[in-house]
Formats: C-alpha cells, sequence, structure tokens
C-alpha cells in the first residue's frame, strides 16, 4: 500500500517557466513533508520542507504549497534552470520519535533551453 | 568532512552468494536507515537504526540483516542473494526530527 503518491512520473518544463510536482497522503498522522532532489549517481539531498502548521514554505526558487484538508502537497520550481533537472522525490514521516520516511515514487524533471 | 560513506559503489553477486554493504557516519547521528531504490517505486525501506544496539524493520527487510554496533557504523548485510535484491542501496542518517537525512552516494548491486 502506498501511502505517498507522487505525480506525474516525468515531466519537462522549458527553461524559465515553473515546474510542478504533485504529492497526496493517506495517514493523517503525518506531520513532516520533505522534498529530496536527486542528481544521477548521486544519493538524494534535502531541498526543502513543511509542517502542517503552515500552508506555504519559500526557500529561493523553490516552494511547497500544502493543503492539510485534502491531503496534498506540491512544490514549485519558479524560474526553472537546466541545472534543476533531477528527480525529485516527495516525503512523509510520521511522528517525532524515529522519523522514518515513506517516500513518494519520484518524478523526472527535464528543463529544456 | 566525509558526511555518509557507503561501500562499495558497485557489485555483481552470483546467486546464492552474500556480502556485506558498509555504512559509516561521522556526523555522530543516531538514526540510521537503509532504503533500497528501484526504477519507478521510489525508495524503500528496509531496516533502521536508532542508536547503537537498537535496530528495527522496515518495510522491506525479508533476505536481510542489520547490526548497530557503534554510532558510527550500520552494516546491512545480504545473505543468499536472488534476483529480486539487484537495487540500488542508499544508507541515510539523521541528528533527529525535522533535521532531514544525509544520504551516502549508494551501492549499485547486480545479483546473477
Amino acid at each position: 500500500q502506498q501511502q505517498v503518491k507522487q505525480s506525474p512520473q516525468s515531466l519537462i518544463v522549458q527553461k524559465g517557466g515553473i515546474s510542478i510536482i504533485n504529492c497526496a497522503y493517506e495517514n493523517t498522522a503525518f506531520d513532516y513533508f520533505p522534498w529530496y532532489q536527486q542528481f544521477p549517481g548521486k544519493g538524494p539531498a534535502l531541498l526543502i520542507a513543511i509542517r502542517p502548521d503552515v500552508s506555504e514554505k519559500k526557500e529561493g526558487r523553490f516552494t511547497i504549497s500544502f493543503n492539510k484538508s485534502a491531503k496534498q502537497f506540491s512544490l514549485h520550481i519558479m524560474d526553472s534552470q537546466p541545472g534543476d533537472s533531477a528527480t525529485y522525490f516527495c516525503a512523509a514521516s510520521e511522528d517525532f520519535g524515529n522519523e522514518k520516511l515513506t517516500f513518494g515514487t519520484g518524478t523526472r524533471l527535464t528543463i529544456i533551453p | 568532512n566525509a558526511g555518509v560513506t557507503q561501500t562499495p559503489k558497485f557489485r555483481i553477486l552470483k546467486i546464492g552468494q552474500s556480502m556485506t554493504l558498509q555504512c559509516t557516519q561521522d556526523m555522530n547521528h543516531n538514526y540510521m536507515y537503509w532504503y533500497r531504490q528501484d526504477p519507478g517505486m521510489g525508495l524503500k525501506l528496509i531496516y533502521y537504526s536508532v542508536g547503537a544496539g537498537i535496530t528495527d524493520k522496515g518495510e522491506v527487510p525479508n533476505g536481510y540483516n542489520v547490526s548497530r554496533s557503534t554510532t558510527e557504523d550500520f552494516p546491512l548485510r545480504l545473505e543468499l542473494a536472488a534476483p529480486s535484491q539487484t537495487s540500488v542501496y542508499f544508507c541515510a542518517s539523521s541528528s533527529g526530527p525535522s533535521y532531514g537525512y544525509t544520504f551516502g552516494s549508494g551501492t549499485r548491486l547486480t545479483v546473477v
């Protein structure tokens, strides 16, 4: 049973455009929602994270939007650049105790000139 | 500043062989994790540890074993390798809630 559903599987965006990746979760006990960025041959790296007490968090060109009632959250990449081409994973964890992350299936983002 | 170090980077095993994937972190993190990554499937948790001497199963533990004798090391043991264990394995560590994971660069394992 997949607890975090991520879409789309792949995404092609023109340079300068907005990239949007969506995730939906089922477990209402989730209270920490990070996004990870992975380049080929590398391990994932933490990009940005949000908790459900806020509806939006912005760091530079990256923004997380969070909708608690719909159990959805999304990553927006503004002014997308070729260097943003990577695989993006959303994730969620349930409690403060052991912080086990459940990951989405990933989105391969390609930014074209 | 090494972070999380995984060895080996690549390995080919024959069916039925055994091996240990090594993971070491130098950040004094209490929490450590092993994930496997398969195409289109995301990352699945195999085992995790919240401190030396404490380990627990994740979502896909069958065919694997772990130990955590020190804070720094968290090796993953594969016994009787099967083709279904062909995957990329990632070790990660964390200092606690809300601090995120630091991942190693992965081990690509092929079982033939």
